[in-house]
């Protein structure tokens, strides 16, 4: 099935700093999603992209999706404490997740 | 109040016996699905099912069983052949297998097998 890659896979960052996750697959995509899942917790749905091209905002967060639908991104403004958690990258047939990039943030 | 419920939310068990992780929904949802995560590590599908009766192999099934009698429940059992068991058990569901449809998933189960 289609697998993502996602990097980087740890990010440390200060409150306040940005942060960005990128997801690539060596094949086309007709969607990708996204999830967050929080320390000790289960996955949560985020967002879902589908055409090419596609940018998508949630208050701090931007998600993007290539030209090529091979890539996608997660960008967060000024992350805050609440952010802290694992972001993933799911492509369409949920085979693999991404491997999920992992953010702590120093207060 | 709807949702997918996983139980028991800590497991423990002893090497060589088999272990029932439950997975029930009230969601309507077609589609269930079993995921292995490992510290650190993205999630691994076990098992799915696209409907009542039925269920294909993910890409690390050996060692684990599912059955899906009814739409609401998609138990999953790991079997002694599973040589590495000790993991964090998240099961998930959504409308159908269509790829965009968003996947719900239950708070897991933490097994240790000592």
């Amino acid at each position: 099935g289609q697998q993502v890659m996602q990097i980087p896979q740890y990010q440390h960052v200060q409150e306040g700093e940005d942060f960005t996750t990128y997801c690539n697959s060596s094949t086309t995509l007709s969607n990708i999603q996204w999830y967050k899942q929080r320390p000790g917790g289960h996955p949560v749905f985020l967002i879902q992209l589908v055409k090419s091209g596609e940018v998508k905002k949630q208050k701090r967060l931007t998600f993007q999706f290539g030209e090529a639908k091979k890539n996608s991104s997660l960008h967060i403004t000024a992350t805050q404490t609440t952010d802290v958690g694992t972001y993933f990258c799911a492509p369409p047939q949920k085979l693999v997740f991404g491997q999920g990039t992992r953010l702590t943030i120093n207060p | 109040d709807g949702g997918i419920t996983q139980s028991p939310k800590y497991l423990f068990r002893k090497e060589g016996q088999n272990v029932t992780l439950s997975c029930e929904q009230n969601l309507n949802h077609d589609a269930m699905y079993w995921y292995r995560q490992d510290p650190g590590q993205g999630l691994r599908l076990i098992y799915y099912s696209q409907i009542v009766n039925d269920f294909q192999k993910g890409d690390i099934a050996e060692g684990y069983s599912v059955s899906r009698e009814k739409k609401e429940s998609f138990p999953l059992t790991v079997t002694s052949a599973q040589k590495n068991p000790t993991a964090f058990y998240l099961c998930a569901s959504s409308l159908t297998e269509t790829s965009t449809d968003t996947q719900y998933f239950g708070p897991g189960t933490r097994l240790t097998v000592l």
